[in-house]
């Protein structure tokens, strides 16, 4: 069974650029998760799906964060403008959902995202 | 606010003897434990999770326990190998596919 994919793996941009990262979950997992790793601290939550619907964005910054997942399947998370303290490696993760309580997460790679 | 401490930021360990990770967390509405190794370059991987209602889930060489009225729970692993050594996240989730909170993470290392 293939796992999470994520591009680009790595990403160099100047502040005020704009960037995107694409990850494709596991086959048949309905829950996507976005999460952003600052250097020394646990991954945090910055959005959440299910299929196609948003489930939690709460802790994104949507003055510059975005993202979506059309189709249910693929997505995509842009930031612009960048801003130095985006520098991180952004996570995606996927889940199935339906028929237990409680389904763990499985990572992709990362992008590490560095901007100067 | 951090609602999953791990205040040990690394742990050094000999080859063969016992490596004991340690987490503490604030939330007692929290239902899920997990356990996430993590290697240079690549995405946490799942190792081990337990429920709140259970205080120990064992697979092979690693078992968590858990100790609901400390807020506390530990992963041993028995006998620890240098393939080991990595960075562990301790997390904890709500039921429902809820997103995860993570520690800030342990490094061990395994020495031979």
């Amino acid at each position: 069974e293939a796992g999470v994919a994520q591009s680009p793996r790595y990403k160099i941009i100047e502040k005020r650029q704009s960037v995107a990262f694409w990850c494709n979950p596991i086959s048949g997992h309905a829950t996507l998760y976005w999460y952003q790793q600052i250097l020394g601290q646990g991954p945090k939550l910055l959005i959440q799906f299910q299929n196609n619907g948003v489930v939690d964005d709460s802790q994104l910054p949507k003055d510059r964060f975005s993202a979506e997942r059309l189709k249910g399947v693929d997505s995509t998370l842009k930031i612009q403008p960048a801003k130095l303290e985006d520098s991180a490696v952004y996570l995606c993760a996927s889940s199935l959902t339906s028929g237990r309580p409680f389904y763990e997460q499985y990572f992709g790679p990362g992008t590490r995202l560095t901007v100067t | 606010d951090q609602q999953v401490k791990q205040n040990s930021p690394s742990l050094s360990v000999q080859e063969g003897r016992i490596s004991i990770l340690n987490c503490d967390y604030t939330n007692s509405m929290f239902d899920y434990f997990l356990w996430y190794k993590k290697y240079p370059a690549e995405g946490p991987t799942f190792l081990i999770s337990i429920s709140s209602i259970k205080d120990k889930n064992e697979d092979g060489r690693f078992t968590v326990f858990l100790n609901k009225s400390a807020k506390h729970l530990s992963l041993h692993i028995v006998p620890s190998q240098p393939g080991d050594s990595a960075v562990y996240f301790c997390a904890a989730s709500f039921s429902g596919n809820t997103p995860l909170v993570f520690g800030k993470g342990t490094r061990l290392s395994v020495i031979a």
